[in-house]
C-alpha cells in the first residue's frame, strides 16, 4: 500500500542551526501539507503546496521555514535558524486530492 | 473559519464500556469531518471520515461516527472498549478537501 515516507524519524540540534525534514508523498498526488504537534498538543497547520508553489501557510510559518519541492518526489521542509519553541513532531501529508494520507512524522528537539 | 472542539482531554473507560468521545465543529460550509487515531510516539491514523454521504459513519476497529448537522456534532463512538483503543484521537475539518484543521485531542484510557 502506497504510504507517505517522511525522514528523520527523529533529530536532535542545537538552537540556530538550520533544519531540513524530508517527506516522499503518495507518486501520483498533487497535495502537499505540513503540520506540526507540539508535545501534549494539538496538530496545527503549517503550510499546503500545490502546482510548486504554497497555497496556503499559516501565522506560524514564518520566515524561518520554506518549503520546496526540488526533484519531483521529496517535500521538504527548512527551518533556517531553530529555537527552541521548534522542538515538535513535524508531519507531512498528502493527497489526490480528497483524503490526506499522513507520514509517521519527525521529531524534531532543539537543545 | 473552520473550528473544531472536543469536549474532555482525557475519558477514562472500563475494558468492554461504551467509548463516547465528543467532537462539534464549526463551518460556514457543508464540512467533511474525520477522526484520525495517534498510538504513542506513532503518526497519524485515519479512523473514519463523513464526506456528505451516509450521515453513520462505520470506521476501522469497530469505531463508527455519527454526522448531526443540527447539533454540528460528530462524535466517535465505540460499542465496547479494548485495551488497544488506548490512544490520542482527534476529531478534524475541512471545508471540502484540503487543509485539515484539528481539534485538541481526547487521550483514551482503558482501564482493564
Amino acid at each position: 500500500e502506497p504510504e507517505v515516507t517522511q525522514t528523520p524519524s527523529h533529530q536532535v540540534t542545537q538552537m540556530g542551526q538550520e533544519v531540513i525534514l524530508r517527506c516522499v508523498p503518495i507518486s501520483n498526488h498533487l497535495y502537499f501539507y505540513w503540520y506540526r504537534q507540539i508535545l501534549g498538543q494539538k496538530v496545527e497547520f503549517l503550510v499546503s503546496f500545490y502546482n510548486n508553489e504554497i497555497s496556503e501557510k499559516s501565522e506560524i510559518f514564518d520566515d524561518q521555514f520554506s518549503v520546496e519541492r526540488p526533484d519531483g518526489s521529496n517535500f521538504t521542509l527548512k527551518i533556517r535558524s531553530t529555537k527552541l519553541e521548534d522542538s515538535a513532531m513535524y508531519f507531512c501529508a498528502s493527497a489526490y486530492p480528497g483524503e490526506l494520507f499522513f507520514g509517521e512524522g519527525s521529531r524534531l528537539t532543539v537543545l | 473559519a473552520q473550528s473544531v472542539t472536543q469536549l474532555g482531554s482525557h475519558v477514562s473507560v472500563s475494558e468492554g464500556a461504551l467509548v463516547l468521545l465528543r467532537c462539534n465543529y464549526s463551518s460556514s460550509v457543508p464540512p467533511y469531518l474525520f477522526w484520525y487515531v495517534q498510538y504513542p510516539n506513532q503518526g497519524l491514523q485515519l479512523l473514519l471520515k463523513y464526506t456528505s454521504a451516509a450521515t453513520l459513519v462505520k470506521g476501522i476497529n469497530g469505531f463508527e461516527a455519527e454526522f448531526k448537522k443540527s447539533e454540528t456534532s460528530f462524535h466517535l463512538t465505540k460499542p465496547s472498549a479494548h485495551m488497544s483503543d488506548a490512544a490520542e484521537y482527534f476529531c478534524a475539518v475541512t471545508e471540502g478537501g484540503g487543509k485539515l484543521i484539528f481539534g485538541q485531542g481526547t487521550e483514551l484510557s482503558v482501564k482493564p
